[in-house]
């Protein structure tokens, strides 16, 4: 099963800043955060992990707490393209270890509108 | 550099027919493991392989069954199948294991759309 509960669905204004929360409260201390999103009929696309630091990239950042057991993925300004379930997934990463056995949960449907 | 590419993108079998599916992994990928979506199920695990051997399996049945080239490309396989097995395909690559974490990231394909009429 999922490690993680997101809300199901929400929405949000184009140009805004869209902020996906995530709780994973029994998340181990090896395990990373990672997102993903899925567009209609399409692969899940891989958009940012972290471990405990907060993580900025081309597509996002993500926000984890001090506790590690929520996180958000902030979207800083949303185009009709953000469009999607994005998926909040924990993992453990090992070295030489399996990397392949992602498990999703039902992820949030986001919604941006014009 | 290209991405995972899977072919065919859409196949119609019947029941009781089999099918093979192919994935090629991004150049210099050498993991690859396959994911079966359906509406009611969601995103659900079938296997990975690493260096031509199964390194992990999720639960699905035996009718399900993968191999992996030298060459890192990959087939599944679904014998006898059943109308539940209509799903969309994925398979997604990522690098070898070892590398920086970063290595981690698995990539997707845009999946293969089995219907079993």
């Amino acid at each position: 099963d999922a490690k993680t509960t997101q809300p199901p669905s929400m929405d949000c204004a184009e140009g805004r800043a869209a902020n996906l929360p995530c709780n994973h409260s029994t998340i181990s201390g090896n395990e990373y955060v990672y997102w993903y999103r899925q567009i209609h009929s399409q692969g899940p696309q891989y958009i940012i992990h972290g471990l405990k630091n907060n993580e900025t990239n081309e597509m996002a950042s993500l926000i984890i707490t001090e506790d590690r057991k929520s996180s958000t993925l902030i979207l800083p300004h949303a185009t009709l393209r953000d469009t999607a379930v994005y998926y909040c997934i924990v993992r453990v990463v090992v070295n030489g270890g399996s990397q392949g056995n992602l498990i999703f949960g039902k992820g949030t449907k986001l919604s941006v509108k014009p | 550099k290209a991405g995972v590419t899977q072919t065919p993108r859409y196949l119609i079998k019947t029941r009781g027919q089999q099918v093979t599916l192919s994935c090629s992994p991004i150049s210099g990928h050498r993991s690859v493991s396959w994911y079966q979506q359906t509406p009611g199920q969601g995103l659900q695990f079938l296997f990975e392989y690493f260096s031509e051997t199964q390194r992990n399996k999720g639960n699905f049945p035996g009718r399900f069954s993968g191999r992996q080239f030298s060459n890192s490309r990959s087939e599944m396989n679904v014998s006898t199948l059943e109308l539940g097995d209509s799903a969309l395909y994925l398979c997604a690559s990522s690098l070898e294991p070892g590398r920086s974490l970063t290595s981690y990231e698995q990539y997707f394909g845009p999946g293969t759309r089995l219907t079993v009429t």
